[in-house]
């Protein structure tokens, strides 16, 4: 069975210019969550999906970062006018049905993104 | 508030040493699950164990044990005889009902041969 897939693995853009992100969650399940990482950092909360809606976007930095889910499966991740400080890995993770459940996520392997 | 602490965020190792990992977390509520995850050096996370406030069995699987202990909010993680394939980056979590995981800040093991 498929994982969680990521798209582009590495993306390089100049500052200013726009990106997004995709990720493919596991077949049916209903949450996917958003993270981003720094290089040696922990796991930083950027925004959560229940099926198409986001009850939680507290951890978008800016509004330059925005993020939709379609038809309950696909994401996607839009950085708008990048900024260095946007340089990171981008993570998704999918599980069954939090958030009234305890199910382990599954992380996708990262998109890379350096903003020169 | 929820919150989870690894004091350790750097531990060397030598092969087949025992190494513990620790995990400190807060939380008000009775209900809630810690989880380990491994992030190797390829960048993909992975799930580890899932521990539920109300079992604090110990847990064993191959070389790695859980110490769960609600008296200190401690889920500790031991790797018995390390091996340099132990080297990544662990991270704890926690879940509580109805909210997000908080994971955190994470330990890079470096096992040395």
């Amino acid at each position: 069975g498929a994982g969680v897939s990521q798209s582009p693995s590495n993306k390089v853009t100049e500052k200013g210019k726009d990106v997004e992100l995709r990720c493919d969650p596991i077949s049916g399940h209903t949450a996917l969550y958003w993270y981003r990482q720094s290089l040696g950092q922990g796991l930083e909360f950027l925004i959560y999906f229940q099926g198409n809606s986001a009850p939680d976007k507290s951890g978008l930095p800016s509004d330059r970062f925005s993020a939709e889910r379609t038809g309950g499966s696909v994401s996607t991740l839009t950085i708008q006018r990048t900024q260095q400080e946007d340089s990171a890995v981008y993570l998704c993770a999918s599980s069954l049905e939090p958030p009234y459940s305890y199910n382990e996520q599954f992380f996708g392997p990262g998109t890379r993104l350096t903003v020169l | 508030a929820q919150k989870v602490t690894q004091a350790q965020t750097e531990i060397s190792v030598v092969e087949k040493e025992d190494v513990t990992l620790d995990c400190v977390y807060e939380t008000r509520d009775t209900t809630y699950y810690l989880f380990w995850y491994k992030q190797p050096p390829s960048g993909e996370l992975v799930f580890l164990i899932r521990r539920n406030s109300f079992d604090e069995q110990n847990e064993i699987s191959g070389r790695y044990s859980w110490n769960f202990q609600k008296s200190t909010s401690s889920f500790n993680f031991t790797i018995t005889a390390s091996q340099v394939v132990d080297s990544a980056v662990y991270f704890c979590a926690l879940k509580n009902y109805g909210q997000n995981f908080v994971f955190g800040p994470g330990t890079r093991l470096s096992v040395l041969p």
